[in-house]
């Protein structure tokens, strides 16, 4: 079973427009979340880190938390083509799950 | 500052053969360490963690094994390679148990032919 689930697969949006992906889970119990990017086979970074319901901002990265709905968004404002990478949303209980991960390309 | 190393960084193995990727962390003593596992295309997995120095717990059965030499390696292995192997492997340390607030190495990129 597929604890945490990803969308878009892939998004393509245009440099300067308003980026979302959605990434909804299955243990309503965790109040650790966290929004990855990870650029072509390199190691992860942190984008967000959210552990109450709520939005939190990171630069231009902004996660909303949703724990009744059991959803996390993260919504990223005036995307560049740098920005084009793999975003993978996660959660821990003491193990931490992935998603399969958003594929954005940020067009110039 | 803390750093973490994995090598190599990009490994082309052919199938049977046996496999040694490690890790090393400095600047911290006694961190948990982890290893992680990513098939092109799929979910990021995690394989095994590690609390302290010779202890190794498996979390997902990938016929690979683990070790914990030293405070500061971690070594993913195996003696005979399966197609199934290639993908990306990352290491991982954390501070504590908790788990979360967890620290990626650069990963090895693995293919098996």
């Amino acid at each position: 079973q597929q604890k945490v689930q990803q969308s878009p697969e892939s998004l393509t949006v245009s440099e300067g427009a308003m980026a979302s992906l959605n990434c909804t889970f299955s243990d309503g119990t965790s109040n650790n979340f966290r929004w990855y990017r990870q650029h072509s086979a390199k190691g992860l970074e942190v984008l967000v880190s959210i552990f109450s319901d709520g939005e939190k901002e990171e630069g231009r990265f902004t996660a909303h938390l949703n724990r009744a709905n059991l959803h996390v968004s993260l919504h990223i404002r005036e995307p560049q083509p740098s920005d084009s990478a793999v975003y993978l949303c996660a959660y821990s209980n003491n193990r931490i799950f992935f998603g399969d991960g958003t594929q954005l390309v940020v067009k110039p | 500052a803390q750093t973490i190393h994995q090598w190599p960084v990009a490994e082309i193995k052919a199938v049977g053969s046996p496999l040694s990727l490690g890790c090393t962390i400095k600047g911290k003593s006694s961190p948990n360490l982890y290893w992680y596992w990513q098939a092109t295309g799929g979910t990021l997995q995690q394989l095994f963690y590690s609390i302290t120095v010779g202890q190794v717990e498996s979390v997902v059965q990938l016929n690979l094994s683990a070790s914990r030499p030293k405070d500061d390696q971690f070594i993913l292995s195996t003696e005979k390679l399966l197609l199934s192997h290639s993908g990306f492997y990352l290491c991982a340390w954390s501070l504590d148990w908790s788990s979360y607030e967890q620290y990626f190495g650069p990963g090895t990129r693995l293919t098996v032919l």
